[in-house]
């Protein structure tokens, strides 16, 4: 049980599109839901905690206008990568809540921005 | 804020040799600690976890860790590895007494590699 998937395993676009990640739990319900971005050899920095049905909360530094958080239902959460550019490739990693304390993490998205 | 710092970003060690990876934290309230794998390719996987009671947890794969909470350390060991634990090793905590208490708080990582 605990299963989280994530939805492209890899994307590449073009600079200046947009890109939407999915995150879902297949198994559980998740009323919270984080997105983390690691960099090559580094390890995850938390980018947002995104809550269903209400807005998410970003961490110091990230922009919201950027980095769009939606979470619609009690399994999915998606990351929308507005007006892309190279900067913003990364690997990008989605974890789900389940119980009080635990995280169960997605296998990451490799977004290449050209 | 809490910080985690992992003592080693690189270790590499023969086939049966015991592992001991460094993880301490800086926060002077409960916490919650976890230990993480990533294999090559492959998404974060839980080792262990500690909430509370005996320090000493054991986890999956043979690995365990002790709580020493005197020096905020929460370090990993496995006594004799195999070549399948070559792997990237993440430590992590949480802070359950803050209004932020779910969010992960995570060292740098420590890159494992077990030579046959």
């Amino acid at each position: 049980g605990a299963v989280v998937s994530q939805h492209p395993s890899r994307v590449i676009c073009k600079s200046g599109t947009s890109v939407k990640i999915e995150c879902r739990s297949l198994d559980f319900q998740a009323t919270t839901m984080f997105w983390y971005r690691q960099f090559p050899k580094q390890s995850l920095m938390l980018m947002a905690t995104s809550n269903e049905g209400s807005k998410a909360t970003y961490e110091q530094g990230v922009e919201k206008d950027k980095f769009l958080i939606n979470h619609a239902s009690l399994t999915l959460s998606t990351l929308t990568v507005t007006s892309a550019h190279p900067e913003d490739s990364s690997f990008y990693i989605c974890s789900a809540m389940r119980g009080t304390y635990e995280q169960y993490f997605g296998p990451g998205t490799r977004l290449t921005v050209t | 804020a809490q910080s985690v710092s992992q003592h080693n970003h690189h270790v590499i060690l023969s086939e049966a040799a015991s592992l001991e990876l460094g993880c301490n934290y800086s926060y002077g309230g409960t916490v919650n600690l976890f230990w993480y794998v990533q294999y090559p390719g492959q998404h974060l996987q839980l080792l262990l976890k500690y909430f509370s009671g005996d320090p000493l947890v054991k986890g999956i794969k043979g690995f365990e860790t002790e709580f020493i909470k005197s020096k905020f350390s929460f370090n990993l060991r496995k006594p004799s590895v195999q070549w399948s634990d070559t792997a990237e090793y993440f430590c992590a905590v949480n802070a359950p007494g803050k209004a932020a208490g779910n969010k992960l708080t995570f060292g740098g990582g420590t890159r494992v590699l077990v030579k046959p």
